[in-house]
């Protein structure tokens, strides 16, 4: 079966750091380009950031861009996003989701808050 | 403000048709395929229309998508209560490097 799982999400100050991380299983993890996409409490979906299989090429929402770092570790089948300079407006749920947004993991919470 | 526009929310009876569009630009929607997304209260998005008008096994032929120009739509017909979720529509743009997003159209089976 195909699955993403995120985690890595919490609780963060404005101005703090964390790192998001996915697992994928049930396919070539290297074969494919992945995304992260957020959506805000009541709010519609967000793209944040894609990246390709073999990470040459990366893309960033203006939103996020210089403070946000996506990666991945092929050999651990694994997403990342790494997100300083947090912001209240950077609260929201976090999915991990597979080229063209076929596939799609639970999500996982990050909120900015003091 | 979203790149891509939706209607936000849109109703009809149980067992009538819909369609929900999508209006982008000559960037996105008129030079890229149009994929359509169904999040259901509470759930993670799911595919249900890629390439424009392609449906992933197990969704049903009541979904389909059409495109015409920098306009994109998405069809339900013989709706079902279940049916009741946000619908996105998405695409890349290649002005902005960037994957987009419609702003999600809210549909209510009454």
């Amino acid at each position: 079966e195909v699955q993403l799982v995120e985690s890595g999400g919490g609780l963060v100050k404005p101005g703090g750091s964390l790192r998001l991380s996915c697992a994928g299983s049930g396919f070539t993890f290297v074969e494919y380009n992945m995304n992260w996409v957020r959506q805000a409490p009541g709010r519609g979906l967000e793209w944040v950031s894609s990246i390709s299989g073999t990470g040459t090429d990366i893309y960033y929402a203006d939103s996020v861009k210089g403070r946000f770092t996506i990666s991945r570790d092929n050999a651990e089948n694994s997403l990342y996003l790494e997100m300083s300079s947090l912001r209240a407006e950077d609260t929201a749920l976090y999915y991990c989701s597979r080229y063209g947004m076929d596939v799609w993991g639970k999500g996982t919470t990050v909120t900015v808050s003091s | 403000q979203s790149v891509l526009t939706q209607p936000p929310s849109v109703s009809a009876a149980p067992g009538q048709r819909i369609t929900i569009s999508c209006s982008g630009s000559s960037s996105n929607i008129g030079s890229n395929s149009v994929s359509w997304y169904q999040q259901l209260p509470g759930t993670a998005p799911k595919l249900l229309i890629y390439d424009t008008f392609k449906r992933p096994s197990g969704i049903p032929d009541r979904f389909s998508g059409s495109k015409s120009g920098t306009s994109a739509a998405l069809g339900i017909t013989g709706l079902l209560t279940g049916d009741e979720a946000d619908y996105y529509c998405g695409t890349w743009d290649n002005s902005l490097s960037a994957w987009v997003f419609g702003g999600g159209t809210k549909l209510t089976v009454l």
